[in-house]
Parts: structure tokens; C-alpha cells; sequence
């Protein structure tokens, strides 16, 4: 079975502080996705990584950004957190090339609030 | 407009009702996935398809490629199914356009 952790289910962070949002994968997927889910928006994609020290803007990077070291860890970075970052960030993985036989596999989630 | 919507937005039901939910989609897609979200965040896969029709256990996926419609049909359904079942279409990348999620309450 895939099995991805996120770093932490809920985390508490004061305005203006870096935030790190770490997600790890033990099934050498190449893809990793990070997502935020706020109420009535679904999912939307913040940035994603097709291999290792890739990257690629999803469809809201702004304020964000991050680091693929290795191929098990993704991590999201807030340099300075805002109020309305408060929100669900979900991690996801999948194995390149099978885009139309694999689905995603997503972490527990994170639920971030921003004071 | 959003790209994938689905219907209902809010659905409650007794416990053994059959249960319909919706997903249109308004672009060609290369598959669409019916997923599950229980309180607490997790989210699990339920269905992947590109064409016809796929069950497991008490769940019926059925997907029209010419009308760009898809449904999740539940039968004989059970407080265990209160969950956000969420739609979303992938475009021929490794990326996913996410329907915003029905939420459904069964009661017994």
C-alpha cells in the first residue's frame, strides 16, 4: 500500500512566520502534488514536482514555494505566513507515465491556521 | 464557471436509500475519478474511468464521454457513507481538476 505522511495534522502559526509543511511518500512515486481545500472551493493546486529539484506553478503559487531534495519529500514553504493561508493542505503522489491507468494518493492532511 | 460541478452541493438520506450524486465536466478529459473524504481530511480513491461503468461492493461509478457526465450511485446506504464525495477530471497530464465536493449525510 502507497503510504504518504504529512508532518503534522494541525499546526498554529502567528502572521509574518515561515511555516514549513512537509510531506514524505515510500513508493518511489516521481510526481507530488500539494493542494489547499477551503470551503466551497474544492481543491485547487498550489505547486507541483515531476522529479527531483523540479517544480511547476499549480494555479495558485503565490505566496508559497518548495523544495523536492529527494524523491520521498516534498515540502511546501509559507516565507511569511497571512491570515488567509489558514486553510487544509493536502500532499498527493503518483507514478509518472501512468497518468491514464494510476490515481493520486493523498496524505491525512494539515490543517493550518493562521492568526 | 467551474470547469468540473457537481450536484448536489448538500445530500441527506435515511439509511437504505439509493443515493445518486453528479459531476459534469466541460473539457475532454483522459479519466475521471470519484473520491472520498471522511472528517478529518483523508482522502481515498474510490473509482478511476474513461468510459463505461465500474462497481465495488454498494458503489455504481457510470461515466457518458459524449454528454461529459459522470455518476456515483450508492445503494442501500448506511450511516458508514456520510462523507464529501468529490469529482475530478484529468486532462491528459498528471494533473487533477477537482469539483468542489458533495457532502452526504445518511441517517439511520
Amino acid at each position: 500500500d502507497v503510504k504518504v505522511t504529512q508532518s503534522s495534522r494541525y499546526l498554529v502559526k502567528r502572521t509574518g512566520e515561515k511555516v514549513f509543511l512537509e510531506c514524505v511518500q515510500d513508493m518511489d512515486h516521481e510526481n507530488m502534488f500539494w493542494y489547499r481545500q477551503d470551503p466551497g472551493l474544492g481543491l485547487r493546486l498550489i505547486y507541483f514536482s515531476y522529479d527531483v529539484k523540479m517544480k511547476e506553478k499549480g494555479d495558485i503559487p503565490e505566496g508559497y514555494s518548495v523544495s523536492r531534495e529527494k524523491k520521498e519529500r516534498f515540502s511546501l514553504i509559507l516565507e511569511s505566513a497571512s491570515t488567509n493561508q489558514t486553510s487544509m493542505y493536502l500532499c498527493a503522489t503518483l507514478a509518472s507515465g501512468r497518468a491514464s491507468t494510476d490515481t493520486q494518493y493523498f496524505g491525512p492532511g494539515t490543517r493550518l491556521t493562521v492568526l | 464557471k467551474n470547469e468540473v460541478e457537481q450536484s448536489p452541493q448538500n445530500l441527506t438520506a435515511q439509511e437504505g436509500e439509493f443515493i445518486t450524486i453528479n459531476c459534469s465536466y466541460s473539457v475532454g478529459i483522459s479519466a475521471l475519478h470519484w473520491l472520498q473524504q471522511h472528517p478529518g481530511g483523508g482522502i481515498v480513491s474510490l473509482f478511476m474511468l474513461s468510459s463505461g461503468k465500474k462497481k465495488h461492493g454498494r458503489l455504481i461509478a457510470t461515466i457518458n464521454i459524449q454528454e461529459k457526465h459522470s455518476s456515483l450511485h450508492i445503494t442501500a446506504s448506511h450511516p458508514r457513507d456520510s462523507a464529501v464525495y468529490i469529482c475530478a477530471v484529468r486532462w491528459y497530464t498528471d494533473k487533477l481538476i477537482f469539483g468542489t465536493g458533495t457532502r452526504l449525510q445518511v441517517f439511520p
